[in-house]
């Protein structure tokens, strides 16, 4: 068990340009999801994928995507980024076997 | 649609002080219920879980039991140390390993 990782820790784009964000799950873990914690706020769920599908999607606009890979990673793209997508992105995973969700440490994106 | 309500912060105790987080939840079916925690420049720890009616759910001298009647989860605990200051939330997940719906999270932070 390896825990969640994601990369990078902290980034810095300009409005208008894509940033994709990574995510490394726990072995086993065929749940991943992904959600934006603004600052001072609770996370707030961008979608879910579930063995590589999407599977669940929270109120994001379509300029938020992702996808979910057969080893366990998974991305977060955006695109035409505002400013107002500043905020925390968190990765989740979870397997069948267990309730609730394994959290990494976030990255911290800044929009300027 | 799903809903968690927490007790307002910031909240600053004494070491030894007692502990209680209100938190009242809002959903469709049977959610499970959890407490999350969140370190400074850190992501979320699954502090403990609730699956069903009257489950106590318990770690680190932390607990809280899944009301239904009340429709609650208030976290408790006996004697705080130094070391609890962090940002806790109050999730639910409508289906297992379905989607979490965080409350607004409370600072807490245990003064010496």
């Amino acid at each position: 068990e390896t825990g969640v990782t994601q990369s990078p820790t902290h980034l810095i784009k300009t409005r208008g340009q894509q940033v994709t964000l990574r995510c490394s799950s726990q072995s086993g873990h065929n749940t991943v999801s992904w959600y934006q914690q603004a600052l001072g706020q609770g996370p707030q769920f961008i979608f879910q994928y579930y063995r590589e599908e999407e599977n669940g999607r929270g109120n994001f606009p379509p300029r938020f995507s992702g996808l979910q890979f057969p080893n366990y990673s998974s991305e977060l793209n955006v695109n035409a980024l505002e400013l107002d997508d500043s905020a925390l992105y968190l990765c989740a995973s979870s397997s069948d076997r267990d309730y609730g969700y394994t959290f990494g440490s976030g990255t911290r994106l800044t929009v300027v | 649609g799903d809903s968690v309500t927490q007790m307002e912060g910031p909240v600053t105790l004494s070491e030894e002080a007692f502990l209680t987080i209100n938190c009242t939840y809002t959903a469709t079916g049977y959610p499970s219920l959890f407490w999350y925690v969140q370190y400074p420049g850190e992501g979320l720890q699954l502090l403990l879980k609730a699956t069903k009616a009257d489950d106590k759910g318990s770690n680190k001298g932390f607990e809280a039991t899944y009301r239904k009647e009340t429709t609650s989860f208030h976290l408790e605990k006996g004697s705080v140390q130094v070391s609890d200051s962090a940002v806790y939330f109050c999730a639910l997940s409508d289906r297992g390993n379905e989607k979490l719906t965080f409350g607004t999270g409370t600072r807490l932070t245990i003064i010496p």
